[in-house]
Formats: C-alpha cells, structure tokens, sequence
C-alpha cells in the first residue's frame, strides 16, 4: 500500500505559457501532499506544503503567485507553474505519507522543460 | 539551524560491504529516514527508524543513536545496482522532513 501518483512524467513547454502537474494517492487519503524541486545533482528542495481544502504553505523563497497549488480531495493535488520560463526547468516530485512509520511515499515526479 | 550531514560521495566494491554515516541538528525529532535515488528518478524509502538501535531489512540495516544525533546506513554484498544517491532526512518537532544533501554511492566491480 501506499502508492502515489504522478503525471505527467515529462512535460516540455514554451516559454510564457502554463503547466499543471498533478500528483494522486491512490490507496490511501492524504490530508497533506508536498512539492518538492530538484535540480541536476542537488538535494530534494521542498516548494511548498499542501492542505487538503485550506492554503498551501509556500517555503520561504518560492513565489506563490507562480506554483500554484491546489488540494481540492484528499487523494489529488496539483502544482500550476505559471508563466514558465527556462529556470523553471527542474524536476518537480510530489510526497504524501499514510502514516509516519510507513515513510513517505514519493510520486514518479515530472521532468518539465521550458524552451 | 537545522544541519543534516552525510559524505558527498563514496566508492565501495560489488560483494563488499559500505557504511553511509548521518549526522544531525536538528529542532526536536520525530524520526530518520533513508532513501534510495537512483539517477532521473524519484527517491524510495528505504527505511525509518525512532528508537535507538539497528533496524535490519534484508541486504540494507540502518542504525540510530538520538544522543548523538547519528544514523548510518549499511549496504551488505554490493550489487551494481545499489550504485545510487542515498539521502538521509531527519523528521522534526512540526513533522516537518529536514533533508541532507544525499551521498552518491559508486559501485565499482
């Protein structure tokens, strides 16, 4: 059990325009998902936590006006990134847990690539 | 602040034995993580432990000591496929993951 979802696994966009990614767990509910980026050969960085029906709380550095998160059930949330543009390209990974001792168990993440 | 250290890299033989060392500084603790990356992937969970002492699964054992703020990770008879990133992440007292900035593991034959 356990199982989270991620999709899509790769996404190249041009620049300006917007990306949603949305990350599902499937057996389990999840009252709080996290969003994480990393960059080539870098640590997981966490963005943002999200709340299953209230606001998300955003890291302190990272614009919540451009990754907008959304966690309307408690099995889906979903990260807009808006207006994108190449710095943006990084790999993007969603955790949620079902319980602590289990771990937290990471989507397949999604490889995005502005151009 | 909150610190969580493990070595950048490190070379081991295939059917040997390695030792990924953790240390950390953290605001309270509610538990270690250790997580296996391989290349372009996303991170697995390899184990969790709480409570002092070795937690054994299968070819992988992770230990703790929360006096001294340590965790290592053992990896017994090498495979080439254990050539990976291994990351360790420390849970604090808001359950909030504080993560290290993981140790690349070579495996060489």
């Amino acid at each position: 059990g356990a199982v989270v979802s991620q999709h899509p696994s790769r996404v190249i966009c041009k620049s300006g325009t917007s990306v949603k990614i949305e990350c599902r767990s499937l057996d389990f509910q999840a009252t709080t998902m996290f969003w994480y980026r990393q960059f080539p050969k870098q640590s997981l960085m966490l963005m943002a936590t999200s709340n299953e029906g209230s606001k998300a709380t955003y890291e302190q550095g990272v614009e919540k006006d451009k990754f907008l998160i959304n966690h309307a059930s408690l099995t889906l949330s979903t990260l807009t990134v808006t207006s994108a543009h190449p710095e943006d390209s990084s790999f993007y990974i969603c955790s949620a847990s079902r319980e602590v001792s289990y771990g937290y168990t990471f989507g397949s993440g999604t490889r995005l690539t502005v151009v | 602040g909150q610190n969580i250290d493990q070595p950048t890299e490190m070379t081991a033989t295939e059917g040997a034995i390695v030792q990924i060392n953790c240390t950390y500084q953290t605001s309270g603790f509610n538990g270690l993580f250790w997580y296996q990356q391989h290349a372009g992937e996303a991170p697995t969970f390899l184990s969790y432990n709480v409570l002092d002492g070795l937690e054994e699964k299968g070819r992988f054992s992770s230990f703790l000591s929360r006096s001294k703020g340590y965790s290592y990770l053992l990896l017994k008879e090498l495979q080439m496929k254990d050539s990976a990133s291994y990351l360790c992440a420390v849970l604090d007292s808001n359950y909030q993951l504080i993560w290290g900035a993981g140790t690349k593991l070579i495996i060489k034959p």
